[in-house]
Order: structure tokens, then sequence, then C-alpha cells
């Protein structure tokens, strides 16, 4: 059973073009955690939100951490092609003393100049 | 910016050979991890470890075998390679961030892969 599912799985959109990204779980987290990934590379951390209703910005990137910390949104304003890769959220549950990470089955983004 | 290394980077054999993917970070994690991820496609954790002589199997049923003898290294070994095996391999470490309370979290930094094709 997948707990983090995000849509959409492939997004192709043009420069300039804001979108928005969502990662849904059934489940409560106590964090959740935005990765980008490129081609050929492991992913690289974006943003830890942690508070319900929590909303971080990183210039054109904002991310909305949901209010019962089940669900999580990165909206991106004005893309460009810098921005193409695959992002993935991550999902942290503590679970008998350590915090198990749950990764979302990702969405493939190309911005196309 | 993370430090955390892995080799080599890829990695093409026959089928039936012996293989050690190695994972080293110099932040001194404790946590480390081995996922497994087809070309776009979503994360599977196949084994991770807490600490030294700590290793736990991940959500991922695999046939490969990891150690943790030291702190910074976490090597991964399959033992007769398969084309099955094929897919690229990513380590992982965390540190433990506290909040409040008895909360953390885990923020982790990843290696680059190692790409391994088995014929």
């Amino acid at each position: 059973t997948q707990l983090l599912e995000q849509s959409p799985q492939f997004l192709s959109i043009q420069e300039g073009e804001n979108l928005t990204v969502y990662c849904n779980s059934s489940s409560v987290f106590s964090s959740l955690q935005w990765y980008r990934q490129e081609p050929g590379e492991g992913p690289v951390l974006l943003v830890t939100v942690v508070t319900g209703g929590e909303v971080k910005k990183l210039k054109r990137l904002t991310f909305q951490f949901g209010d019962a910390r089940k669900d999580s949104s990165l909206h991106i304003t004005a893309a460009q092609p810098g921005d193409t890769g695959l992002y993935l959220c991550a999902g942290g549950r503590n679970s008998g003393g350590y915090q198990k990470v749950t990764f979302g089955t990702g969405t493939k983004l190309q911005v196309i100049p | 910016e993370a430090d955390i290394y892995q080799t080599p980077r890829y990695l093409v054999i026959g089928t039936g050979k012996k293989i050690t993917l190695e994972c080293s970070q110099t932040m001194g994690h404790d946590k480390m991890y081995w996922y497994q991820q087809d070309p776009g496609m979503e994360l599977h954790l196949i084994h991770y470890s807490y600490g030294v002589n700590s290793t736990e199997k991940g959500d991922l049923s695999s046939e490969s075998t990891v150690s943790r003898i030291r702190t910074e290294h976490f090597p991964l070994t399959l033992e007769s390679a398969r084309p099955s095996h094929t897919s690229q391999y990513l380590c992982a470490s965390s540190e433990s961030i506290g909040l409040a309370g008895l909360l953390s979290y885990n923020e982790q930094f990843f290696g680059p892969g190692t790409r391994l094709t088995v014929l």
C-alpha cells in the first residue's frame, strides 16, 4: 500500500507557466520534506515543513503543509527550464523511538523553453 | 553541501558476478540508507542502519546485504548479480533534528547514485 501519492505523475509545461504538485496521504506525518532529483543524480533536499498549515517560500517555490499534516503542496511560479526534474515528497513518522521516512510516488516535471 | 560519496558511478557486469557498491559519508551521521530506484520512478528502501553494527531490511525485499562496521561506511553487496538487479542504487545519510518534546525529524542527504547494469 502506497502511503504517499503524488499528483500529477507527469507534467510538461511551457516556461513562465505556474504549476502545483500535490502530495497526499491518509496518514499523519510529523514532518514532510520535498526533494528535487535531476537525471543521473541523487535527490536534493528543498525544504522541510513540520507544523500543520505551515507555508515556506524558497524563491519561486512555495511549500504548504496541510492543517491535518496529511498532505502537502508545492507551487512553482513562472517555471524555468532549470526547474525540470523529478520532485519527491517524503513524510516522516516517529515509530518505536525512530523516525521512519516514506517517499512519495514522484512527479516528473518538464519545463519547455 | 552534503559530503556523501558513492562508487562506482556506473557498473556493467555479467550475470553471476559478486559486486560491492561503496558508500561513504563524512558528516558523522548515525543513520544511513540504501534505496533502489528505476529511472524517474519512486525510491524503494532496501536497507537501513541506525548506527555501527546495526542493519535492517527495508520495505522492498532485496537479495543484497549490507554491513556497518564504521560510522562513515555502508557498503552494499550482491553475491551473485542477475539482470533483475539492474537499477539505480542510491545511498543516503541523515541526522535527527529535534523539535519540541520528543518529536524529531530526519533530513536525508543523498549520494549521486550507482547505475548498475547486469547483462
